[in-house]
């Protein structure tokens, strides 16, 4: 089973650039890693997908290497708005099917 | 944005009650889930479903049971409401493949 691995919180200024990067070792071939963000008392949001080396898109980039054990998200120019749970997901069989697990996802906190 | 709905948005009952917290969702996603999060804390998948008259128990033991009868609409259902029942409960649905999920607003459920 594929598991993540991701710092457990960031701190940054506004207007920097954000890179939280996710260990995922153990990915299988088929495997998407797929990023969410979340707000206090909100479902996680949707940012952004990859299988492999580079994807962007008006909220993110993600950035996979070759061999797909770590991806980054990058975050360009970061406001007080981002600060939220981001989530690092990599799409895993469990019995029959796929179930997947959020983990502790890493706590952003973007200051003036 | 995948149109996902839960009702009702906040609920207080009382111990021994039987609840039932609805979740549509308008995409006709084969795929949906039941997420409970308390504040601060992980997402714990506790029950999945890949199309209609298939339901999967998640990672987390949960007391709570659900039903898929139609695409559209995954109920989960407590029998008898307890103090450790409280919670916030987040639904999501999504699409075969590539594993991305929508998730609805939430319930924030307490039990007295």
């Amino acid at each position: 089973l594929a598991k993540t691995t991701q710092p457990i919180s960031m701190d940054s200024y506004e207007g920097q650039e954000v890179n939280i990067t996710c260990s995922h070792n153990n990915i299988a071939t088929n495997d998407y890693i797929t990023w969410y963000q979340q707000f206090p008392s909100q479902g996680p949001r949707f940012i952004i997908q990859g299988y492999k080396t580079k994807v962007t898109n008006e909220v993110a980039s993600l950035f996979i290497p070759a061999d797909r054990k770590s991806s980054t998200l990058s975050l360009p120019r970061v406001s007080l708005s981002d600060t939220a749970v981001y989530y690092c997901l990599v799409g895993e069989t469990w019995n029959s099917g796929y179930a997947l697990n959020f983990g502790k996802g890493t706590s952003l906190l973007v200051t003036p | 944005e995948a149109d996902i709905y839960q009702t009702p948005r906040y609920l207080v009952i009382g111990t021994g009650k039987k609840i039932t917290l609805e979740c549509s969702q308008t995409m006709g996603h084969d795929k949906m889930y039941w997420y409970q999060q308390d504040p601060g804390m992980e997402l714990h998948l506790i029950h999945y479903s890949y199309g209609v008259n298939s339901t999967e128990k998640g990672d987390l033991s949960s007391e709570s049971t659900v039903s898929r009868i139609r695409t559209e609409h995954f109920p989960l259902t407590l029998e008898s409401a307890r103090p450790s029942h409280t919670s916030q409960y987040l639904c999501a649905s999504g699409t075969s493949g590539t594993d991305t999920q929508y998730f609805g607003p939430g319930t924030r459920l307490t039990v007295l």
